[in-house]
């Protein structure tokens, strides 16, 4: 098993809708949780990032960690034809180690 | 700043050969990632360093991937010799230690073909 798991996808939605994406993680000890996002033929940029447990809420995104449950979530309101990309979150335990990534869920909004 | 900098971009590569990626990181920036990224298996930490030291190797996938950083500013991977099933996008980034959390600033990779 994965240390963070992540359905793949692919999502598709119309414009406007609200997307609920979400991973869930193993490891007891990861303490960073990020959201990356990822176009086409380019590399991941980071999109969120959470410390433990909460929301954090950015424009039309919201991250949110349920340490719990070991359970990720993204959440986009009023999604754009321009979210249309690979959402992948990460993790990771503590300073200096390095991040642990989902497989990525493939996102696609249509206008 | 430039970002991070991969070289090639493309690479084509027949089995059994010499492949070399190359990465330019963000100056400044003390630790350094290598990523492999498939449909099948997503992305997966290969190696990083710290200070231009190796920190944790064990996602090298054998005897036959190798990776340097001899100075702050140059990172190469090496694959020795090739197999189809090595190919897939190889993604370098850094990283800055602000003691947790650190932001992974991605290459655009390299997108490797082993026929």
């Amino acid at each position: 098993q994965k240390e963070v798991e992540q359905d793949p996808g692919p999502l598709s939605v119309p414009e406007g809708a609200i997307v609920s994406l979400n991973c869930t993680y193993s490891n007891s000890a990861f303490q960073y949780f990020m959201w990356y996002r990822q176009y086409s033929r380019k590399g991941p940029e980071l999109l969120m990032y959470t410390y433990s447990s909460g929301n954090k809420e950015d424009g039309r995104f919201t991250a949110q960690v349920d340490k719990s449950s070991k359970y990720i979530s993204l959440f986009i309101r009023d999604s754009q034809p321009s979210d249309s990309a690979t959402y992948l979150c990460a993790s990771a335990n503590q300073a200096g180690t390095a991040l642990i990534f989902g497989k990525g869920t493939t996102l696609s909004v249509s206008s | 700043d430039a970002g991070v900098i991969q070289s090639p971009r493309h690479e084509v590569t027949e089995m059994g050969q010499e492949v070399t990626l190359r990465c330019k990181p963000i100056s400044g920036h003390d630790y350094l990632f290598w990523y492999r990224q498939t449909m099948m298996r997503g992305l997966e930490l290969l190696i990083y360093f710290n200070n231009n030291v190796p920190i944790d190797d064990s996602g090298m996938p054998e005897d036959r991937f190798s990776a340097k950083m001899p100075n702050a500013s140059f990172s190469t991977l090496k694959i020795q010799p090739s197999e189809p099933r090595d190919s897939a996008v190889y993604f370098c980034a850094s990283s800055i230690n602000r003691g947790g959390g650190e932001k992974l600033f991605f290459g655009s990779g390299t997108q490797l073909s082993v026929l």
